[in-house]
């Protein structure tokens, strides 16, 4: 089946540093999802991505979608400490309503 | 809007016993997720429907698990009975239908989980 990859599992950067993630598949997708989950509470979505090279901006988070359709990068600039959560990706491919999504990425900021 | 709605946020409940758990999606939204998440395995899809009808329930761990959906404003997830592997947190999502060829337009939006714990 459709398996998501993202990396790094886990980071730790000081507060102010710019911080970037992928997310890699075996399949190729046609829609991408960035989500963000605080602890205690349901992923929020942060930028959804539709076509292939596409990079689209959320304050001061940006993201891409890969030109293979088969990766996304995420990227955070000048980071707070509330930036601290869980980043998950999720991908969608032409067939299916439902995404599949990565295990995370853990983001930790030291102040 | 405000957004999915579950219940009960937390859940405490000894094995064996049945577990309902309650999901409001937004309105206006055609289909409806239920997830399941757990340190092992992360996000797992359980269960969608499309109009209330149930499109893949393909990831139901097993028939001790069942859903429903009534109507367009409400879905129940069932554990019956319940054990401890079941411990974990249960996310409810809902999406708009996507437009004619606009596949991007079906954002989930989860609401804030159920917390099951089995004893």
């Amino acid at each position: 089946g459709q398996q998501l990859n993202q990396s790094p599992q886990s980071m730790f950067i000081q507060e102010g540093e710019d911080v970037s993630m992928n997310c890699t598949s075996s399949s190729i997708f046609n829609t991408w999802l960035w989500y963000k989950q605080d602890p205690g509470e349901g992923p929020v979505l942060l930028i959804a991505l539709y076509k292939a090279g596409e990079l689209t901006s959320n304050g001061r988070l940006t993201a891409q979608f890969g030109i293979t359709r088969k990766d996304s990068f995420l990227n955070i600039s000048a980071s707070i400490p509330s930036d601290v959560g869980i980043y998950f990706c999720a991908g969608r491919d032409n067939y299916g309503q439902n995404f599949v999504f990565g295990p995370g990425t853990r983001l930790s900021v030291l102040p | 809007d405000a957004g999915v709605i579950q219940s009960p946020r937390h859940e405490v409940t000894e094995m064996g016993q049945e577990v309902t758990l309650r999901c409001k999606p937004i309105s206006g939204h055609d289909y409806l997720f239920w997830y399941r998440q757990t340190m092992m395995r992360g996000l797992e899809l359980l269960i969608y429907f499309n109009n209330n009808v149930p499109i893949d329930d393909s990831g139901m761990p097993e028939d001790r698990f069942s859903a429903k959906m009534p109507n367009a404003s409400f879905s129940t997830l069932k554990i019956q009975p319940s054990e401890p592997r079941d411990s974990a947190v249960y996310f409810c999502a809902s999406s708009v239908l996507p437009g004619q060829g606009a596949w991007g337009s079906n954002e989930q939006f989860f609401g804030p989980g159920t917390r099951l714990t089995v004893l």
